[in-house]
């Protein structure tokens, strides 16, 4: 019950296309879910973050969008660009102060 | 503005041994949190610390434990190294510790167990 599940392993796109990842839970408890973006060599950096009393969040070329009957969420990166060639975590809040729980990551390729 | 900082970069230990990792957080956050990922994987939760005291553990046996000094610099110890604790160790500070603050997170220790 504590897990995110996270889906595509791994996704290539050529310059320009919107990748989606996508991410779901079960625990109803889950009120916060963060994205994180992680180049080699580099700890995780949040990219956008969103609450459930929302469905859609927008910042720059990242959008989130939310289905909480569904219990899922996912990750939109428009007019995708080499440079976002990452792994890409969603993640979810434990219950507890500073408990974050991960999926298991998406590494995209940006094919220029 | 310094980000988050970690020491040593990387470190090879042998089975049974153990080691001490420590992390800086950024200037005014008062909270660290201490995660574990292991290639491909996501981050794992071992510890939160907030003003010195612990605020929350993960799924970790007790022979990782941890602390945070006045200055809100920390420490994780990890004792009777096995090869499983080869992962690369995060450390994150927020200004708080509520969970909806955001966690900046550090470049990580690289630790190696042989």
């Amino acid at each position: 019950q504590q897990q995110v599940k996270q889906s595509p392993q791994s996704l290539i796109v050529q310059k320009g296309g919107i990748p989606i990842i996508n991410c779901a839970y079960e625990n109803t408890a889950f009120d916060y879910f963060p994205w994180y973006q992680q180049f080699p060599g580099k700890g995780p950096a949040l990219l956008i973050a969103i609450r459930p009393d929302v469905s859609e969040k927008k910042e720059g070329r990242f959008t989130i969008s939310f289905n909480k009957s569904a219990k899922q969420f996912s990750l939109h990166i428009m007019d995708s660009q080499p440079g976002d060639s990452a792994t890409y975590f969603c993640a979810a809040d434990g219950g507890s102060q500073g408990n974050l729980i991960f999926g298991k990551g998406t590494k995209l390729s940006v094919k220029p | 503005d310094a980000g988050v900082t970690q020491s040593p970069t990387h470190l090879i230990k042998t089975r049974g041994q153990q080691v001490t990792l420590r992390c800086s957080p950024i200037s005014g956050h008062k909270s660290v949190s201490w995660y574990q990922q292991v290639l491909g994987q996501g981050p794992q939760f071992i510890f939160q610390y907030y003003e010195k005291e612990e605020r929350g553990r993960g799924n970790f046996p007790d022979r990782f434990s941890a602390r945070q000094f006045p200055n809100y610099s920390s420490e994780l110890n990890v004792n009777a190294l096995l090869l499983g604790d080869s992962a690369l160790y995060l450390c994150a500070s927020s200004l708080e510790a509520v969970w909806t603050d955001t966690q900046y997170f550090g470049p990580g220790t690289r630790l190696t167990v042989l």
